[in-house]
């Protein structure tokens, strides 16, 4: 059974940086039939997708945080990333990595359903 | 960015009775070349992620209970819970991915009446 599990920081001060590790086990992250991803929610509101890539990279990010946003991998270790930059208290949110399945629109592959989820990693923007 | 509206924004049904959540795209997530609705259903319940319920629109993913149902095309569409259990009482979510972002709906908040 594939598990996803985030892991970093719980607390981050305003105007650094929030770093996120997402480690996959039971399955591979190097499978072609998938992108990994992370989305947000803010408490108590809704979804806010962030970026996704593909094992060999290749990452799409969200336009509205693409200034601030990295996203990287390390087949090595099962491993995905986050780096969120700059960040203030409207970036407080429950973290969440997820599994994306690839469809295809024509011949090119893109974004899918979000097949797998960690259980979400609270992180708080304060001083 | 697709716009995802969701309505209602809660609903309470009675145990057993049909739950019906309704979900709109700003623009048509149906492509032609492949006539599938790139959209998807999610269940969230407290303290949990997101769990995929339905994919292209209508396609019930693996282990989800017959109840819940999804239809609809274009820009408009339906999640249907034919018999609502205890174990519903959930936010659900639709989400587009026929273009990049990936948006998802405000939630619809399903209770118990």
């Amino acid at each position: 059974q594939l598990q996803l599990q985030e892991s970093g920081p719980g607390l981050v001060k305003p105007s650094e940086t929030l770093s996120l590790t997402c480690t996959v086990s039971g399955g591979s992250i190097s499978s072609s039939n998938y992108f990994w991803g992370w989305i947000r929610q803010p408490p108590g509101k809704g979804l806010e997708f962030i970026g996704s890539l593909y094992y060999t990279g290749s990452p799409y990010y969200n336009p509205s945080l693409k200034t601030r946003v990295t996203i990287s991998i390390d087949t090595s270790k099962n491993q995905f990333s986050l780096r969120l930059s700059s960040v203030t208290a409207a970036d407080t949110a429950v973290y969440f990595c997820a599994r994306e399945r690839i469809t295809f629109g024509g011949l090119i592959p893109r974004g899918g359903p979000f097949d797998y989820w960690g259980r979400g990693a609270l992180v708080t923007v304060s001083s | 960015d697709i716009v995802m509206t969701q309505s209602p924004d809660s609903l309470a049904v009675s145990l057993g009775e049909r739950a019906t959540i309704n979900c709109k795209s700003s623009q048509s997530v149906l492509y032609s070349s492949n006539n599938k609705n790139y959209l998807a259903w999610y269940q969230q319940k407290p303290g949990q992620p997101p769990k995929l319920l339905i994919y292209w629109a209508s396609t019930r993913e693996s282990g989800v209970p017959d109840r819940f149902s999804g239809s609809g095309s274009g820009t408009d569409f339906t999640l249907t819970i034919s018999s609502l259990q205890a174990e519903d009482v959930a936010v659900y979510y639709c989400q587009q991915y026929y273009s990049n972002p990936p948006t998802f709906g405000p939630g619809t908040k399903v209770d118990i009446q």
